[in-house]
């Protein structure tokens, strides 16, 4: 049973292009989270979707950042317009149920993580 | 809003040493509590958690956490560490009343010298 997947896991890009970073959800997990670590800090939650839903997005940054959970498909985590200062970790996360992150029964996995550089 | 503070960023020990991590949350209501480990080049890896009852939690690779609801903590332990628990630990915190969704302390990078 593969895990989170998410992809690409290295990405570079020059200020002013855009990034796509994707998520494949565990099989049988409707529930994305993207979270961001920047240098040095922890993980900073931005978005949780669930198919063609948003659900909270109350970490997102307001402009340049979009994010979608279509009925096919990975989720994908959009930056459009990169800035050096969107350097980070993204990592993806997924769950079975809505609800509870976690709860005896509903464990949340993480991706390994895409890691964006901006030069 | 809920917030998580981890009291150190950094720790070097040595094999076989005692290893204790410091977590404290703020949030009054009832929460969720998480450690998660990164390894190098690796995802997060759920080390334990607690939801109720017992609050001393014991989790994989000989790692346990004990709830101090007075205190508002949530303290990672190890008796005695290996090479390889070389990583970075993250404790989490979650609760329905913020949407369930999980806020993590800024991490705490552990070195075990051999």
């Amino acid at each position: 049973n593969a895990g989170v997947m998410q992809n690409p896991r290295h990405l570079v890009r020059r200020r002013g292009q855009e990034a796509r970073l994707r998520c494949s959800p565990m099989k049988g997990h409707s529930h994305v989270y993207w979270y961001r670590q920047l240098p040095e800090e922890g993980l900073k939650f931005m978005v949780y979707l669930q198919k063609e839903n948003i659900i909270d997005e109350s970490g997102m940054p307001k402009e340049r950042f979009s994010a979608e959970f279509p009925k096919e498909g990975p989720s994908i985590l959009r930056i459009q317009q990169v800035v050096r200062g969107d350097s980070a970790a993204y990592f993806c996360a997924s769950s079975p149920l809505m609800g509870a992150v976690e709860s005896s029964g509903n464990t949340i996995y993480f991706g390994e993580g895409s890691w964006l550089t901006v030069v | 809003a809920q917030s998580v503070s981890q009291h150190n960023h950094h720790v070097i020990l040595s094999e076989a040493a005692s290893l204790e991590l410091g977590c404290n949350y703020s949030y009054g209501g009832t929460v969720n509590l998480f450690w998660y480990v990164q390894y190098p080049g690796q995802h997060l890896q759920l080390l334990l958690k607690y939801f109720s009852g017992d609050p001393l939690v014991k989790g994989i690779k000989g790692f346990e956490a004990e709830f101090i609801k007075s205190k508002f903590s949530f303290n990672l332990r190890k008796p005695s560490v290996q090479w390889s628990d070389t990583a970075e630990y993250f404790c989490a915190v979650n609760s329905r009343a913020a949407g369930n969704k999980l806020t993590f302390g800024g991490g705490t990078r552990v070195l075990v010298k051999p």
